[in-house]
């Protein structure tokens, strides 16, 4: 079965650090774009960062220079480096995998369930 | 990049047909056909619904179907039913080589 796990989430303070991490099964990770996407309390789903094929590396304005999108090949494992954070990174974050070759492309065909990231005083 | 344009929410009653919309510019939902849309139940994982803006994914009933004109993309549901009641989103690539999701539609299936 087609499966991505998020784990990582918590209560961080402001200004603090949190690494969440992704474990996809049955589909070999490096074989797609990941991304991360996250949806804040009440708020409407936003993407966050997306790793390439080759490694490349791609986020919005609202995280750049904060977050870091990486891989582990060995370990099938997708991670989001979070530093500097901000009331605002309060949300649920979503591992999703950018569907191609047999799989729909060009869209987000697989999400994990989230994990759930505070950031308050 | 801003967020695409959707209605907050739409409503129907079951059997009947909506459309919700999601407006975006030339430099993403008018310039690639790579517009998705998704349901999304709260506490439950999005689901692809459409893809590169007509498609159905394996699963998906043909009561969804998806459409562009310009800027403008739409996904329809046609034959309401209760369970079709959700937030849905739309996405897109863009020129920047970002996505960017829409606001989010609450559909009430009366």
């Amino acid at each position: 079965e087609v499966q991505l796990v998020e784990s990582g989430g918590g209560l961080v303070q402001p200004g603090g650090s949190l690494r969440l991490s992704c474990a996809a099964s049955g589909f070999t990770l490096s074989s797609y774009d990941m991304h991360w996407v996250r949806q804040g309390i009440g708020k409407g789903l936003e993407w966050v960062s997306a790793i390439g094929l080759a490694g490349d590396t791609y986020y919005p304005g609202s995280v750049k220079g904060r977050f870091t999108i990486s891989r582990e090949d060995a370990k099938n494992s997708l991670y989001l480096q979070m530093n500097s954070l901000r009331v605002g990174d309060t949300a649920v974050y979503y591992c999703a995998r950018l569907g191609g070759g047999a799989a729909p492309g060009n869209a987000f065909d697989v999400w994990g369930q989230g994990t759930m990231v505070t950031v308050s005083s | 990049q801003s967020a695409l344009t959707q209605p907050a929410s739409v409503s129907g009653s079951p059997g009947q047909s909506i459309t919700i919309s999601c407006i975006g510019t030339s430099s993403d939902v008018g310039g690639y056909n790579y517009v998705s849309w998704y349901q999304h139940h709260p506490g439950k994982a999005p689901k692809l619904m459409i893809y590169e803006v007509i498609n159905r994914p394996s699963g998906v009933s043909n009561r969804f179907s998806g459409s562009k004109s310009g800027n403008t993309a739409s996904l329809t549901i046609s034959g309401l039913q209760a369970e079709d009641e959700a937030d849905y989103y739309c996405s897109s690539y863009t020129s920047s080589s970002t996505w960017v999701f829409g606001g989010g539609t609450r559909l009430t299936v009366l």
